[in-house]
């Protein structure tokens, strides 16, 4: 049974380019959740979605960030003119349909670094 | 004052030592009590999870929560070199969305 899986793990954007990272939830899993880790800080939440619908957005910046899970195909975080404060490792979790949302399993991340 | 607090460390101890990582947390309405361990440049692993007051041991793993306190505390007994991890503490937010809130993580280090 495949883990949560991101893609790609490791992406080089420069300042103003924008970046797409990519979350497939483990098979079973419809609830996504994205968290950002910074350097010598501790995981922060960001946001949680089922398909189609975004449950919470607290934790997005207000701006150039937004994310999607569409019906079909993997959850998209996208972060739009990019800069240098963008570089952190950005990961995805997902917890089991109808299942308890404490319960999360997190992917290998995506390491952005902005130039 | 953050929501929850964990000493940073690091943390050295000898192999077969008994670790004590600890959180500290504000929120009186937190319930459920998640532990992850990550490995340098990985994703966190879930470990165990606790729900209210109470113990939960899980092989050489125990989760012990004090909500009288708003502590928490994970024990390794008998810690091996491939312990050396950064063990985070997660709390549920109140309102129940998913919304994990972490402690800052705790490096620990197993010496041969």
């Amino acid at each position: 049974n495949a883990g949560v899986m991101q893609n790609p793990r490791h992406l080089v954007r420069r300042r103003g380019q924008e970046a797409r990272l990519r979350c497939s939830p483990m098979k079973g899993h419809s609830h996504v959740y994205w968290y950002r880790q910074l350097p010598e800080e501790g995981l922060k939440f960001m946001v949680y979605l089922q398909k189609e619908n975004i449950i919470d957005e607290s934790g997005m910046p207000k701006e150039r960030f937004s994310a999607e899970f569409p019906k079909e195909g993997p959850s998209i975080l996208r972060i739009q003119q990019v800069v240098r404060g963008d570089s952190a490792a950005y990961f995805c979790a997902s917890s089991p349909s109808g299942g308890p949302t404490y319960e999360q399993y997190f992917g290998p991340g995506t390491r952005l670094t902005v130039t | 004052q953050k929501e929850v607090e964990q000493d940073p460390g690091p943390l050295s101890v000898p192999e077969g030592a008994i670790v004590s990582l600890n959180c500290t947390y504000s929120n009186s309405a937190f319930q459920y009590f998640m532990w992850y361990r990550q490995y340098s440049r990985k994703g966190p692993e879930l470990l165990m999870y606790t729900y209210s007051s109470g113990n939960k041991e899980d092989g050489r793993f125990t989760a012990q929560v004090d909500k009288s306190s708003k502590y928490i505390s994970l024990f390794i007994r008998d810690s091996q070199p491939s312990d050396s991890a950064t063990y985070l503490c997660a709390m549920i937010a109140p309102s129940n969305t998913g919304k994990l809130i972490f402690g800052q993580g705790t490096t620990l280090q197993v010496k041969p």
